[in-house]
This record gives structure tokens, C-alpha cells and sequence, in this order.
């Protein structure tokens, strides 16, 4: 098994511009959800699904969209990059929904925009 | 108004001694507490857990204590070692009602010095 990958690794973009940063694993988890990492902050929970063609809004929505169309991969798309989303993101993944899953995450991916 | 705290950054420890990280929670709703263990440049990896109806778990060399009453836990590493050196994220975990979220805390970069 692969686990949780994420492409790419890292992405430089202007202002303005939209991108997808994707997210997939193998190991038929029905739990995805997308993280982002910011000095100090730990990690905040962005999007999340709880199957396909479900998703919901975590704690820091704004600014991103997601959509789960396969168990397999939950994409990121950012409409319009602002500075303020420069950090970096983890998409993770879990079996289920019941209390203590552990959650598994991918490598990562570094956000810088301009 | 951050749900999850570690007020210590950074611990510096020498090898063969014992880490103690610290973490504070304000929910007392939070089901599970988690800890977590990054690398840099790759995802986090759970470490160990919790139930909030406990109040010690123990996996080796990494032991967990819970204090309901003060809303704090904390993670013993004994013995510290090189390989340890990373940073430590805090989590919580709310079930279904609140869409089976972790809430972490800003996380601790130990070192441990040989």
C-alpha cells in the first residue's frame, strides 16, 4: 500500500491564480480530510468527507473548495490564491468515523504564494 | 480561541532522560485525546492515545497521562532518545455529533542531544 499521497510536493503561485493540490490513498478509508499547517497553529482542519459524495466545512473553509467523487481521492482546489493561504497542507485519512480513528497522513504539500 | 494548547514550543532533553510534554484543553466535551509525531518534511504519525474515560496509557516507552478534573494531559518519553527528535502535536477528537474532528494544538519540537 502507497497510504495517503499528495501532488506535489510543492507549488509557487501569483495571486489570483486557482490550483488543485491532489490527494489520494489506497487503503479504502471512508474518512478524508484536508489540514493546513501554520507556525504555531498546529494543524487546522480545512474540508472533510465522511464518504463519497459527502463533504463538509471545517474550521478554516474559506478560500478552498473540495468535492469527493471516489473513495479513493479528495482534491483541494484553491479558487483564488491569497498570500494568507501560503503554508503547507496535509490531506489524511481514516477508516471510519468512530471515536480514536487514527488518522493517516500524507507526506505533504508547501504552499508559497506571491 | 485556540480549543487545544501547548504552551511549550521547545524542550531540549539530554539522551537516556525523560521527555515530558505538556498539552491543555478548555472542551470538556473532547472524547479522545491523540498525540502525534512529525517529522520534518513528512506527514504527522500518531503516536498514541487516550480514552477520556482513562487517565494513563502506556506503549512502551511513551506513556500518556489524563487529568479530566484540570483538563491537561501530558506524554512521558522514557528513555529519551535521538531518533525521538521531533516535533509533538496534541489532539483532540469530538465523535459524530461534531463531525468526528481532531483539534490540535500549536505543537513542541523536542531535541534530544546524544
Amino acid at each position: 500500500n502507497a497510504g495517503v499521497t499528495q501532488t506535489p510536493k510543492f507549488q509557487v503561485l501569483k495571486t489570483g491564480q486557482s490550483m488543485t493540490l491532489q490527494c489520494a490513498q489506497d487503503m479504502n478509508h471512508e474518512y478524508m480530510s484536508w489540514y493546513r499547517q501554520d507556525p504555531g497553529m498546529g494543524l487546522r482542519l480545512i474540508h472533510y468527507s465522511v464518504g463519497a459524495g459527502i463533504t463538509d466545512q471545517g474550521e478554516v473553509p474559506n478560500g478552498y473548495n473540495v468535492s469527493r467523487s471516489t473513495t479513493e481521492d479528495f482534491p483541494l482546489r484553491l479558487l483564488s490564491a491569497a498570500p494568507s493561504q501560503t503554508s503547507v497542507y496535509f490531506c489524511a485519512s481514516s477508516k471510519g468515523t468512530g471515536v480514536g480513528e487514527t488518522q493517516y497522513f500524507g507526506p505533504g504539500t508547501r504552499l508559497l504564494v506571491l | 480561541d485556540q480549543q487545544v494548547k501547548q504552551n511549550s514550543p521547545s524542550l531540549s532533553v539530554q539522551e537516556g532522560r525523560i521527555s515530558i510534554l505538556n498539552c491543555d484543553y478548555t472542551n470538556s466535551m473532547f472524547d479522545y485525546f491523540l498525540w502525534y509525531k512529525k517529522y520534518p518534511a513528512e506527514g504527522p504519525t500518531f503516536l498514541i492515545s487516550i480514552s477520556s474515560i482513562k487517565d494513563k496509557n502506556e506503549d512502551g516507552r511513551f506513556t500518556v497521562f489524563l487529568n479530566k478534573s484540570a483538563k491537561h494531559l501530558s506524554l512521558h518519553i522514557v528513555p529519551s532518545q535521538p531518533g525521538d527528535s521531533a516535533v509533538y502535536f496534541c489532539a483532540a477528537f469530538r465523535g459524530r455529533a461534531a463531525g468526528n474532528k481532531l483539534t490540535f494544538g500549536g505543537g513542541t519540537r523536542v531535541l534530544v542531544k546524544p
